[in-house]
């Protein structure tokens, strides 16, 4: 079964300023896709960011941006120019390339709390 | 595109009641997903549909859990018996399948409460 991890609770950063999120994962697939959730406060759930195991290119998306290492396992976050909207809880999800089954689900780590210091 | 509902928002209930949600997918979207968010944890994944087919059940939590989506729009996810430990968040996703594939969108979630 795939595991995902993210080791920091909260994070901080100053308005205008960067911030990465940090991401571990474990799978023994070789084909997959990647996430990032952004969940606001007492608000649905949003997809800010995808990317595909199989392209070595990272995904961008306007001020976010991933860094994706696949012998590291690892799919960091990094916001540029952090604004106030940005707070939010962010959750990094895995789901496998193959079809059918759980496979379908997408496997979520705990979360980061970000915090957005005007 | 109206968006993923769901209803209730909240529901409190006495434990060993039965409650059921609903969900309400993106009308064009072909696959529905439930998952459960627990304090402090990500969203786990219980069920998903594609149509009306139970496409995967083996993750609800036990034999108290079901969900059914009889004609491929709503779904309904419904808890018997319902303990404490069940108190949580319950997700709702939905998604179309084909290109672009995998983007999830979900709902606001049904809060639960067990007294």
């Amino acid at each position: 079964a795939q595991t995902v991890t993210q080791s920091q609770p909260e994070m901080s950063v100053q308005e205008a300023e960067t911030v990465t999120l940090s991401c571990t994962y474990d799978t023994s697939e070789s084909d997959y896709y990647l996430f990032w959730y952004k969940q606001p406060p007492s608000r649905q759930m949003i997809l800010v960011i995808r990317q595909e195991a199989y392209k070595q290119q990272n995904a961008t998306e306007n001020r976010f941006s991933v860094n994706f290492q696949k012998a590291a396992k690892s799919f960091s976050l990094k916001i540029s120019d952090s604004q106030l909207g940005d707070a939010a809880m962010y959750f990094c999800a895995y789901r496998s390339d193959y079809s059918g089954g759980g496979a379908d689900g997408l496997t979520f780590g705990k979360g980061t709390h970000l915090i957005i210091q005007p | 595109d109206t968006g993923v509902s769901q209803d209730p928002r909240h529901k409190i209930t006495k434990r060993g009641q039965n409650v059921t949600f609903r969900c309400d997918p993106i009308s064009e979207h072909n696959r529905l997903y439930w998952y459960r968010q627990t304090l402090g944890q990500g969203p786990e994944f219980l069920t998903y549909f594609q149509n009306e087919a139970q496409l995967e059940k083996s993750r609800l939590l036990s034999d108290r859990f079901s969900a059914e989506r009889p004609k491929g729009s709503f779904s309904t996810l419904e808890i018997q018996r319902t303990e404490q430990g069940d108190s949580a968040m319950y997700l709702c996703a939905s998604s179309i399948q084909g290109v672009p594939v995998l983007k999830q969108y979900f709902g606001p979630g049904t809060r639960l409460t067990v007294t």
